[in-house]
């Protein structure tokens, strides 16, 4: 699976936006953009998917950059409980497929 | 979204036991199940793949013959840690994929803290 490249962490304060930035360069045609986070002492939570287009859920939107090079997880009004490690995973749909978690961001919200 | 459920979310024994680890999906037939294994201040580490009826499929470094791992059925995976030892205290959680509700998404319970004495 191709690589993603995160900063190691990123504070936010309470009620504001929070933009978590993912790069990854070497992303192939086939490769859907996966965001996850994961809470203190909690297993991983999904949050939000795309392939090439923006994509807006209950909980965040996607943007992805035109060259697919770069994608942006956005919390519209970051909480307390928005506090996690948030990873941003690259995954080609399939059978065999599976996540491969890197380090991902450590976000911390200020209230 | 789909819901899956881990037990027990901790267990304390003693080094030698063995201790089984139930994962199960409640919504949805999860065709494919992932066992990970987390250390203090680490990211995930996926340890095996499973199908269901089939034998799971075990990441470089991880031993097949410690961690043994069941998919007996569309709901139910479990991974048994034979003759624990304390190196082997970590957090373990289970992940699940399938079906129409999580189809591309993997899905994760909420994680096994194993402390081996």
């Amino acid at each position: 699976d191709a690589k993603t490249t995160q900063p190691n962490s990123m504070e936010s304060n309470e009620e504001e936006p929070v933009h978590l930035p993912c790069n990854h360069s070497t992303i192939s045609g086939t490769d859907y953009i996966h965001w996850y986070r994961q809470l203190p002492s909690q297993g991983p939570e999904y949050v939000i998917h795309g392939l090439t287009s923006n994509v807006n859920n209950r909980m965040a939107s996607l943007a992805i950059a035109e060259d697919r090079k770069s994608s942006t997880l956005i919390l519209h009004r970051a909480t307390l409980r928005d506090a996690a490690v948030y990873y941003c995973i690259l995954i080609e749909t399939g059978a065999n497929s599976k996540l491969t978690f890197g380090k991902g961001i450590t976000l911390s919200v200020r209230p | 979204g789909a819901v899956v459920s881990q037990h027990p979310s901790w267990v304390i024994c003693k080094s030698g036991t063995s201790v089984k680890i139930e994962c199960r999906s409640l919504d949805f037939q999860a065709t494919t199940m992932f066992w990970y294994r987390q250390f203090p201040k680490q990211s995930l580490m996926l340890m095996a793949t499973s199908n269901e009826g089939s034998k799971a499929t075990y990441e470089q470094g991880v031993e097949k013959d410690k961690f043994l791992i069941n998919h007996a059925s569309l709901t139910l995976s479990t991974l048994t840690v034979t003759s624990a030892h304390p190196e082997d205290s970590s957090f373990y959680i289970c992940s699940a994929r399938g079906g129409l509700l999580a189809k591309n998404i993997q899905y994760f319970g909420a994680g096994t803290r194993l402390s081996v004495l």
